[in-house]
């Protein structure tokens, strides 16, 4: 079955950089996409086609993709930014869609 | 403003039934393909259903194909799900979620989220 990898835990003091790989066989084709979660809270869109940001989503964020591995970038991260991040892409079908196991960013 | 309010979760014994319902507003529902997200309890998301803008296609994960029946209902603005022969695994947070994709097919991902319904699935 299809399967996107993300590690599970990341750690970063304030200010620093957080980087997260999601990395998959059919990334090439498809698009990703990261989602933000706090606890008790719904999902929240912060990348959407690899790098794009939505409307709303600090200039913080951003994404980029790198053969059959995609990066969720945070820049100077604020302890606001603690949460559970999700990579999420399709199969070569485009028609099935998958999450990845998420990776809990703890601030330190 | 786009909302999505889900509603229909509860306890539900092995075997049974339930049928969720998600209200949405703030934008034309035709013109969006709509989805379903459940995360179990302490893990993590999981795609289950999507239903194209007019309806007339529908994607199932391979663990609810079969059990599971993705709706909608334009006029009424209402996503649905109708979930039969529970499991406990089918135990989750019910997300109805706007997208992947637009009636164009343009890919935009999963861009707003309602609050969930639990469902929970055990005698």
């Amino acid at each position: 079955s299809y399967e996107l990898t993300q590690p599970p835990s990341v750690s970063v003091s304030p200010g620093q950089t957080a980087t997260i790989p999601c990395s998959a066989d059919a990334l090439p084709k498809q698009y990703a996409y990261w989602y933000q979660q706090k606890p008790g809270q719904a999902p929240v869109l912060v990348i959407y086609k690899d790098s794009e940001r939505p409307s709303g989503i600090p200039e913080r964020f951003s994404g980029s993709s790198s053969g059959t591995t995609v990066t969720l970038t945070i820049s100077g991260v604020q302890a606001e930014d603690e949460a559970e991040y999700y990579c999420q892409s399709a199969d070569s079908s485009g028609t099935y869609w998958v999450f990845g196991g998420g990776t809990k960013v703890t601030v330190l | 403003e786009v909302q999505l309010v889900e509603s229909g979760g509860g306890l539900v014994q092995p075997g049974g039934s339930l049928r969720l319902s998600c209200a949405a507003s703030g934008f034309t529902l035709s013109t969006y393909a709509m989805s379903w997200v459940r995360q179990a309890p302490g893990k993590g998301l999981g795609w289950v259903s999507t239903i194209s803008g007019s309806g007339g296609s529908t994607f199932y994960a391979d663990s609810v194909k079969g059990r599971f029946t993705i709706s909608r209902d334009n006029f009424r603005n209402t996503l649905y799900l109708q979930m039969n022969s529970l499991r406990a695994e089918d135990t989750a947070v019910y997300y109805c979620a706007k997208g992947p994709y637009d009636i164009t097919g343009y890919q935009r991902g999963f861009d707003y989220w309602g609050q969930g319904t639990l469902v929970t699935v055990s005698s």
